[in-house]
């Protein structure tokens, strides 16, 4: 069963627009969420993160919003710029020990982002 | 600063035949994960290390083992590769494990396995 959950494979937007990407989860024990940025044949990088005791997070033009009645969290890019293309990763996190999982972190499938000029 | 390196870029095997690939990070990191990657699919944790010496299973550990001899190393071993691991391995490093102020994992550029 999917912990964590990006129910859009791709989005494509244009430049200077905003993109919105969406995730859900089913875990209420999770306690702090992560969006991580990948670009091919590289590594994940991390990008923005937010614990759950707050609803929103700001950094340059990256803003995550969480919403925990709707187990949903959102990152927003303002203006989107064509070095965004990537493929986003929504992860979860949780510090209680449930099925072993205490500490590690939980991903999504990913949304291939892609800007057009 | 090289961060996370992992060796090797690539490689490909036949069913049967083993292989360690090795994953070194220069960020004096307690903690280090190795993941796979498949077509569509999220990242998934094969295994872990909490510390030098220790591992402990992640989501997917079947048909792997890994060892922490140094802290800065981390490898990961396959014993009889099958083509079902034909897959892209990132190693990834923390300093932290539990969420606290700040909580994220450095990631390496990858191993892209094919077994045939």
């Amino acid at each position: 069963d999917q912990q964590v959950k990006q129910n859009s494979p791709s989005l494509s937007v244009q430049e200077g627009r905003i993109s919105i990407l969406n995730c859900d989860y089913t875990n209420s024990m999770f306690d702090y969420f992560l969006w991580y940025k990948k670009y091919p044949a590289e590594g994940p990088t991390f990008l923005i993160s937010i614990s759950s005791i707050k609803d929103k997070n700001e950094d340059g033009r990256f803003t995550v919003f969480l919403n925990k009645s709707a187990k949903h969290l959102s990152l927003h890019i303002v203006p989107s710029q064509p070095g965004d293309s990537a493929v986003y990763f929504c992860a979860a996190l949780s510090n209680w020990n449930y099925g072993g999982s205490q500490g590690n972190l939980i991903f999504g499938k990913g949304t291939k982002l892609s800007v057009k000029p | 600063n090289a961060g996370v390196t992992q060796t090797p870029k690539f490689r490909v095997l036949k069913t049967g035949q083993s292989m360690t690939l090795l994953c070194a990070q220069d960020m004096n990191h307690e903690y280090m994960y190795w993941y796979r990657q498949d077509p569509g699919m999220g990242l998934r944790l094969i295994h872990y290390s909490v510390g030098e010496g220790t591992t402990a299973k992640g989501e997917v550990p079947d048909g792997y083992n890994v060892s922490r001899l140094k802290k800065q190393n981390f490898l990961l071993g396959l014993e009889s590769a099958a083509p079902s691991q034909t897959s892209v391995y990132f190693c990834a490093s923390s300093s932290h494990r539990l969420a606290g102020v700040s909580y994220e994992q450095y990631f390496g550029p990858g191993t892209r396995l094919t077994v045939t």
